[in-house]
């Protein structure tokens, strides 16, 4: 079956570390997305890439990295210099057309103590 | 800068209702408006792709209308069941910058 794959599901780090968390599609699509959702608010844009090796700022990629190495792969890095991690985190793709629905992975939860 | 907004935020029906769900965007100038359906602790299901040029789309007892001069989509979902309990959630895909900017979703209990 074709789909996105986040792992892990709970990731729990002590503040001040970094964490990576994992992102793989195999649906052949060429953009790839991270979104952070917190309670209440609408989900908000980290980085976005529409090719390989290219990725863009989204509306709060402070305190975030990623790489995009390989068209399946986009791993987000959570950096100690985000304010508040503590979060849950969804990563999508799509085919890069205008009119094209945005596929989900099952997110990651990342709890930073 | 689109902003989205579904109001309410929460509501609970009783079983066989039709279910009336509201998105407004502050932008008209959109390639597309999006409905998706979150489960708990899980992520998001495309449900309907509405396109600018489109007034509605169907799949099965769900229905989706866009009106952009008034900045309103609405999805329906006829005669609810205990199955469509779920978060709700609109996007609007801006012209400006193509960005997908989300609403904060209704949640739904359909109560058998």
């Amino acid at each position: 079956d074709g789909g996105i794959t986040q792992s892990p599901k709970y990731l729990f780090r002590k503040e001040g570390q970094n964490v990576t968390l994992s992102c793989e599609q195999n649906l052949n699509h060429d953009a790839m997305y991270w979104y952070r959702q917190d309670p209440g608010q609408g989900l908000r844009l980290i980085y976005y890439s529409q090719i390989v090796n290219d990725f863009q700022k989204g509306d709060i990629a402070e305190g975030y990295s990623v790489s995009r190495e390989k068209k399946e792969s986009f791993p987000l890095t959570v950096t100690s210099a985000q304010k508040n991690p503590t979060a849950f985190y969804l990563c999508a793709s799509s085919d890069g057309t205008y009119n094209s629905p945005l596929h989900f992975g099952n997110g990651t939860r990342l709890t930073v103590t | 800068k689109q902003e989205v907004t579904q109001i309410p935020a929460a509501l609970s029906v009783p079983e066989g209702e039709n279910l009336v769900l509201n998105c407004s965007f502050t932008d008209s100038a959109i390639y597309n408006l999006q409905w998706f359906r979150q489960d708990p602790g899980k992520g998001l299901t495309s449900l309907l792709l509405i396109q600018s040029s489109q007034r509605e789309q169907t799949s099965g007892r769900l229905n989706a209308s866009l009106d952009k001069s008034s900045g309103r989509s609405t999805l329906y979902i006829a005669a609810s069941q205990p199955g469509d309990s779920a978060t709700y959630l609109c996007a609007a895909k801006s012209i400006n910058d193509y960005k997908l900017s989300f609403g904060a979703g209704t949640t739904v209990t359909v109560r058998a």
